[in-house]
């Protein structure tokens, strides 16, 4: 049972524009969030987090947005560079115990 | 400082044949994690270990699957007997504690294949 879910398999966005990365997750416990983005033949690099007691935190272009009662996070890239073109994971963990990934979303920044 | 380092990159093996995959954390970093990633999917949890002791091994698909941390650093994934679908990339993480705040760094991974 897939506890973190990445609903959108891939996203294309222009040079300049927002992009918006979504995840639904199912289990209440979850309490830290994580962005990830992969380059091919390379292992995920952590982007950002963000933990059950705040609703936003931002990092430079990078911002990520949590909703509890929707069991909802969001990366927003603004603005998208072509650079940023990957696959972007997200993942979650209740207690700092075993994380769970959501199946990846592949960005296309078009220039 | 070096990030997570896992050799080899590339594993090549016939059916029924023993692999070791082997990780070297971030060093100071006490928990360190193995997952598997297999096309079109997420990384897949295995076991994590707090020092050198397996905190959760849930993950592990099945008795052929083990790993040691004996002295609480470089980690060793060991699969006996593998099988086609045993065919992924092995990622290793280390993370400086659990809890949240600490987020996991991965290495580039040991891609199997098992023929």
């Amino acid at each position: 049972d897939q506890q973190v879910k990445q609903n959108s398999p891939s996203l294309s966005v222009q040079e300049g524009r927002i992009s918006i990365l979504n995840c639904d997750y199912t289990n209440s416990m979850f309490d830290y969030f994580l962005w990830y983005k992969k380059y091919p033949a390379e292992g995920p690099t952590f982007l950002i987090s963000i933990s059950s007691i705040k609703d936003k935190n931002e990092d430079g272009r990078f911002t990520v947005f949590l909703n509890k009662s929707a069991k909802h996070l969001s990366l927003h890239i603004v603005p998208s560079q072509p650079g940023d073109s990957a696959v972007y994971f997200c993942a979650a963990s209740a207690s700092g115990n075993q994380f769970y990934f959501g199946t990846g979303t592949s960005l296309t920044v078009i220039p | 400082g070096a990030g997570v380092s896992q050799t080899p990159s590339n594993k090549v093996t016939e059916k029924g044949k023993y692999v070791e995959l082997r990780c070297d954390p971030i060093s100071g970093h006490t928990a360190l994690y193995w997952y598997r990633q297999s096309l079109g999917q997420g990384p897949e949890f295995l076991i994590y270990f707090q020092g050198t002791g397996a905190a959760d091994d849930s993950g592990l698909p099945n008795d052929r699957f083990f790993a040691v941390r004996p002295e609480g650093s470089v980690s060793t994934l060991k699969i006996q007997r593998t099988e086609r679908g045993d065919s992924a990339v092995y990622l290793c993480a280390s993370s400086s504690g659990t809890g949240s705040g600490s987020p996991l760094h991965f290495g580039n991974g040991t891609r199997l294949t098992v023929t």
